[in-house]
């Protein structure tokens, strides 16, 4: 059993399109993440979402948006998608918003924009 | 401000020798949390160890280890007798307001 899963797992798709990437965890926990991996390997913080509220919201444009319908799915739908969008994009969930809260991280889903 | 350094961006060893990781960390906030995490060549982050900032014990789990030190404000990683199955990329990070801050990694590669 996959405590977080993301889906799709591979991304390709054109300039211009919108695509959605889905997180679902099944390990009962209240927040989940969406995390940005560059190709050089480095992994920022894109939102955060505690029982379906937004609590973090970094510098990232518009055409980004989470959505969770409940606490236990995390979804980012991208607009108009960009080269410089493409990226490992990962889903990650902890019991809670705090600190110590170790965060379980999914497989990862590679966006590749052509 | 928070930030992590991984000075080591790759680094390369023969199997069995020993390979110690650094991560040195700033941070006002005398409340924190440190984490290891590991990536293997497959992708995923697979988290290895949580300490916080009250608890200086070195903590040792079969063939690894970590060494914590806040006069140094390091939390460096050890990992002894490596294997191939070692091999990925290292990522430590720090937690002391709302966001986890990541290390830029260290890239381990244990040849046979």
């Amino acid at each position: 059993d996959t405590a977080v899963s993301q889906t799709p797992k591979y991304l390709v798709t054109q300039m211009g399109n919108d695509k959605s990437i889905k997180c679902e965890q099944n390990l009962g926990h209240d927040t989940m993440y969406w995390y940005k991996q560059d190709s050089k390997k480095f992994l920022k913080i894109m939102f955060s979402y505690n029982n379906k509220e937004l609590i973090i919201n970094e510098t990232v444009p518009n055409r980004f948006s989470p959505k969770s319908p409940d606490k236990a799915h995390l979804n980012l739908h991208i607009n108009s998608l960009e080269l410089g969008d493409s990226a490992v994009y990962f889903c990650a969930s902890s019991q809670d918003s705090s600190r110590g809260s170790i965060q379980y991280f999914g497989a990862g889903t590679r966006l590749s924009v052509l | 401000a928070q930030k992590v350094t991984q000075a080591q961006t790759e680094i390369s060893v023969v199997e069995k020798e020993d390979v110690t990781l650094d991560c040195v960390y700033e941070t006002r906030d005398t409340t924190y949390y440190l984490f290891w995490y590991k990536q293997p060549p497959s992708g995923e982050l697979v988290f290895l160890i949580r300490r916080n900032s009250f608890d200086e014990q070195n903590e040792i789990s079969g063939r690894y280890s970590w060494n914590f030190q806040k006069s140094t404000s390091s939390f460096n990683f050890t990992i002894t007798a490596s294997q191939v199955v070692d091999s990925a990329v290292y990522f430590c990070a720090l937690r002391s307001t709302g966001k986890l801050i990541f290390g830029q990694g260290t890239e381990l590669s244990v040849k046979p």
